[in-house]
């Protein structure tokens, strides 16, 4: 069973750039059924997929947020991470990532615990 | 994008009632459609996957159906454990998923 927990600073300024990493325990990010994903929660409000990444390092974003976002995966550490640059007090949210399993027709099947992230000076 | 529409937005119920949740995508998702359930504080989890299919572990009060662009999920014999907020998600346009809005179960 998949294990995700993410981890990176609670406080951001604004037009700075937001850094989360996520690690996986009990599989590999190299596992060709499975992309990893971030997906946000602003306070009150709904969920919303910022972007995932596959075994191949191939990358997919929202796009609404596409310009400002880089998700990459580091397969010696089993880890994968997000970057928002230029942050504004719109992108405070819980921010989780997840693992979106390909073989049962994509649902996001484990989730880390979730991070609050606040922009704030 | 497809857009995902959840109704109704909340609902109260009482313990031992039937719920049912609806969720509408913008065009046809065939059977890509899952369910989760978010309690506050805490993240979502998966209870039903591919619009029918129950995740392990999930309780069989818990059911899914529905194809193309209406979707429902059913909660039968509802428990105090029930409540938190419900949310559909589309994989059809993969990878670039979305989610509805959510339904707020309360508990009378």
């Amino acid at each position: 069973q998949l294990q995700l927990e993410e981890s990176g600073p609670g406080l951001v300024k604004p037009s700075e750039t937001l850094s989360l990493t996520c690690t996986v325990s009990g599989g590999s990010i190299s596992i060709g059924t499975y992309y990893w994903g971030w997906i946000r929660q602003p306070p009150g409000k709904g969920l919303e997929w910022i972007g995932s990444t596959d075994y191949s390092g191939s990358t997919y974003y929202d796009a609404s947020l596409k310009s400002r976002v880089t998700i990459s995966g580091d397969t010696s550490k089993n880890q994968f991470s997000l970057k928002l640059r230029a942050v504004t007090a719109a992108d405070t949210a819980v921010y989780y990532c997840a693992s979106f399993n390909l073989a049962t027709s994509g649902p996001f099947d484990y989730w880390g615990q979730g991070t609050l992230v606040t922009v704030s000076s | 994008d497809i857009q995902m529409t959840q109704s109704p937005s909340s609902l109260s119920a009482s313990v031992g009632d039937r719920v049912t949740l609806t969720c509408r995508a913008s065009q046809s998702i065939g059977r890509y459609l899952h369910w989760y359930q978010q309690k506050p504080g805490r993240a979502p989890k998966l209870l039903i996957y591919a619009a029918s299919r129950l995740q392990s572990g999930v309780s069989s009060r818990f059911s899914g159906s529905g194809s193309g662009t209406g979707f429902t999920l059913t909660i039968s014999n509802l428990q105090p454990e029930d409540f938190g907020t419900y949310y559909c998600q589309q994989s059809y346009d993969t990878p670039a998923p979305t989610f509805g809005g959510g339904t707020k179960v309360e508990i009378k």
